[in-house]
């Protein structure tokens, strides 16, 4: 049962380079999410998804990009790194918004 | 934006000690999650309270959801190291969700 998975786990990008962070969940959720948590704090939504097709912004959007063209994968585009984008991505799926599971998290550092 | 605040951020008590962490905001959410979090993984959802007023109980660990359902409290009773970690709570409203900044639980043998 794999539930959410994400990849890559780590990366280092250059300022300036740009790359997708891939996001796929298996439970048929509608729900999915995009985090970013710097260290020592709580979780900040970038994006998030109610279903196929449909997207949001959340509280940090800037800098980044999602499209949800199918139930199971949420991919986050990253255009132009910069070094404040270095930080642990989760991503995260859900029947409702009365709960989430979280993937793994890929740890990104932009220099 | 629905702000969280979590208190206290930071936690060391011996085994067997109880322990009550804070999550208060000014906003109404429609559900609040807690989750625990360890070193290197992502968070893990420990309970869902949907009403307010709602006492939920998990082994060692209650939850309560705030009859105005602005704020929650999670009391662990006999803490064991195993409960060492991060505990956030996160707030849902509008298909979103905020979270607090956290409380980092160091339970000492």
């Amino acid at each position: 049962n794999a539930g959410v998975t994400q990849t890559p786990k780590f990366r280092i990008l250059k300022i300036g380079q740009s790359m997708t962070l891939q996001c796929t969940q298996d439970m048929n959720h509608n729900y999915m999410y995009w985090y970013r948590q710097d260290p020592g704090m709580g979780l900040k939504l970038i994006y998030y998804s109610v279903g196929a097709g449909i997207t949001d912004k959340g509280e940090v959007p800037n800098g980044y990009n999602v499209s949800r063209s199918t139930t199971e994968d949420f991919p986050l585009r990253l255009e132009l790194a910069a070094p404040s984008q270095t930080s642990v991505y989760f991503c995260a799926s859900g029947h409702k918004t009365y709960e989430q599971y979280f993937g793994p998290g890929t740890r990104l550092t932009v220099t | 934006t629905q702000l969280l605040e979590q208190s206290p951020q930071f936690l060391s008590i011996q085994e067997g000690e109880n322990l009550t962490v804070y999550c208060n905001s000014s906003s109404v959410f429609s559900s609040l999650q807690w989750y625990r979090q360890e070193p290197g993984e992502g968070p893990v959802l420990l309970v869902t309270v949907v009403t307010g007023g709602e006492v939920k109980k998990l082994k060692r660990l209650t939850f309560q959801f705030g009859d105005a359902r602005k704020d929650s409290s999670l009391h662990i009773t006999a803490a064991q190291p195993g409960d060492t970690g991060l505990y956030l709570c996160a707030g849902a409203w509008r298909d979103k969700f905020y979270f607090g900044s956290g409380t980092k639980l160091n339970v000492k043998p």
